[in-house]
């Protein structure tokens, strides 16, 4: 079984600092992690993937992610807050083998406060 | 705009009465992915369908059915509706890339009364 935890319901951090949202994940096999922005009364929002090769990945609006295998781990960071961040935001894992469905976690509730 | 098509985007109905949700994957894209939205549950996977064949099972009540049609449309059926079932139900689809990310619709949401 595969599952992904977010131990943050929420996150708050002022406009220009810095911003971690963390998730764990549990996969048999090597894990394939997905980060998702959900704006409110809209879809999932793909931000960026991590399948193999270099641990920090970049992703869409200057997000990033960085893989630590040891500590099972998949953050997402952004070095400077913007107010238009607040959302919510996902983590989500798959192994390489077997089911192709994404295990999501609770999501956390980012808000940047100007 | 992820190229995803949900239908209806609101639904209101009452106890005991059956839905139909309907998506449109991505131009190209085989796979289709129904997930379920509740407050309490976060996000569920509830099935996959690739090119017509059902693919995995998830958290999929037996009152809850769906299928993949020819032009690779899908629906989701849900019957004998309770209270519980408010929810966003989303659609997503995957390209043919082993590692494809998941690309969602705007969801439909169901409100049950």
């Amino acid at each position: 079984a595969q599952s992904v935890a977010q131990p943050e319901d929420q996150v708050n951090v002022a406009e220009g600092n810095p911003l971690t949202v963390k998730c764990t994940y549990s996969v048999s096999g090597n894990p394939y992690l997905f980060w998702y922005v959900q704006y409110p009364n809209r879809g999932l929002q793909f931000l960026l993937k991590y399948i193999t090769g270099d641990n920090l990945v970049k992703g869409s609006y200057g997000f990033e992610a960085e893989f630590n295998k040891s500590q099972t781990s998949f953050h997402l960071k952004k070095p400077s807050a913007l107010v238009s961040d607040s959302a919510l935001y996902f983590c989500a894992v798959r192994g390489d083998t077997g089911r192709r469905a994404l295990t999501f976690g609770s999501g956390t509730r980012l808000q940047v406060q100007p | 705009d992820s190229g995803v098509t949900q239908t209806p985007k609101h639904l209101i109905t009452a106890t005991g009465q059956r839905v139909t949700l309907r998506c449109s994957p991505r131009s190209g894209d085989l796979s289709v992915y129904w997930y379920q939205q509740s407050l309490d549950q976060g996000l569920q996977f509830l099935i996959q369908y690739y090119n017509g064949e059902e693919r995995a099972k998830g958290n999929i009540l037996e009152r809850f059915s769906a299928q993949q049609f020819p032009d690779l449309h899908s629906e989701l059926n849900l019957s004998s509706l309770e209270l519980g079932d408010s929810a966003l139900y989303f659609c997503a689809s995957r390209g043919q890339a082993n590692t494809g990310e998941l690309f969602f619709g705007e969801g439909s949401r169901l409100t049950v009364l």
